[in-house]
């Protein structure tokens, strides 16, 4: 497998759950993204990991969202107590290096999250 | 970041040239100018990226001119299979990538 691969690809969580979303990147890529989509809007960035240290984390919606990549590989984006707000799909991707002409960030296929 | 505008919808038809105009007053020297797209159910894909003139790949070519201000992706004779919303970000770094709403186009047969 040579892309983003993000587990579960459907989630559907009863409001107040804890929920773990997990992204492999691509093997070797030093930067790893998390984004929340909302139906029929754009990805919104969320954070962002150069390899295992979290330098932007600013658009985390709250202190219930955790996300972390201890290894500088596998991330784990956790969302405590789930609230209905929190339903979007949560997008992973990777990239070899950080800057400049030519770097492009590789998306998985998404972490779709319900909350009922 | 710049701020882009795009249009939020355009329509075509099989064969067509699609020409998408985005436009972004405050482009900053060192930003970079970027094009995904996206199909549903999947996460955005890279199309180009450019900085000024013309780029051209297998996919589409980038239209930037001199002032840098809009940018103009062009997809030559479409396919149903180009179906999907375009999105453009400026930026130079890609830690933050700034998407706005995108312009979804249909292409009919």
């Amino acid at each position: 497998g040579a892309g983003v691969s993000q587990s579960p690809r459907y989630k559907v969580a009863k409001r107040g759950q804890d929920v773990a979303l997990r992204c492999d990147p691509i093997s070797g890529h030093v930067s790893l993204f998390w984004y929340q989509q909302a139906l029929g809007q754009g990805p919104e960035f969320l954070t962002y990991f150069q390899n295992e240290a979290q330098l932007d984390k600013s658009g985390l919606p709250s202190d219930r969202f955790f996300a972390e990549r201890p290894e500088g590989s596998v991330s784990t984006l956790k969302i405590q107590r789930t609230q209905q707000e929190d339903s979007a799909v949560y997008l992973c991707a990777s990239s070899l290096n950080l800057g400049g002409v030519g770097t492009e960030a590789f998306f998985g296929q998404g972490t779709r999250l319900t909350v009922v | 970041l710049a701020k882009t505008t795009q249009p939020i919808s355009m329509d075509s038809y099989e064969g067509q040239e699609v020409n998408i105009t985005c436009s972004h007053n405050n482009i900053a020297t060192n930003d970079y100018i970027t094009w995904y797209q996206q199909f549903p159910s999947q996460g955005p894909r890279f199309i180009i990226q450019g900085y000024k003139t013309k780029v051209t790949n297998e996919v589409a070519s980038l239209f930037i001119p001199a002032d840098r201000k809009s940018s103009t992706l062009s997809l030559p004779r479409v396919s149903l299979s180009d179906t999907a919303v375009y999105y453009c970000l400026v930026g130079y770094n890609t830690d933050k990538l700034i998407f706005g709403t995108g312009t979804r186009l249909q292409v009919f047969p």
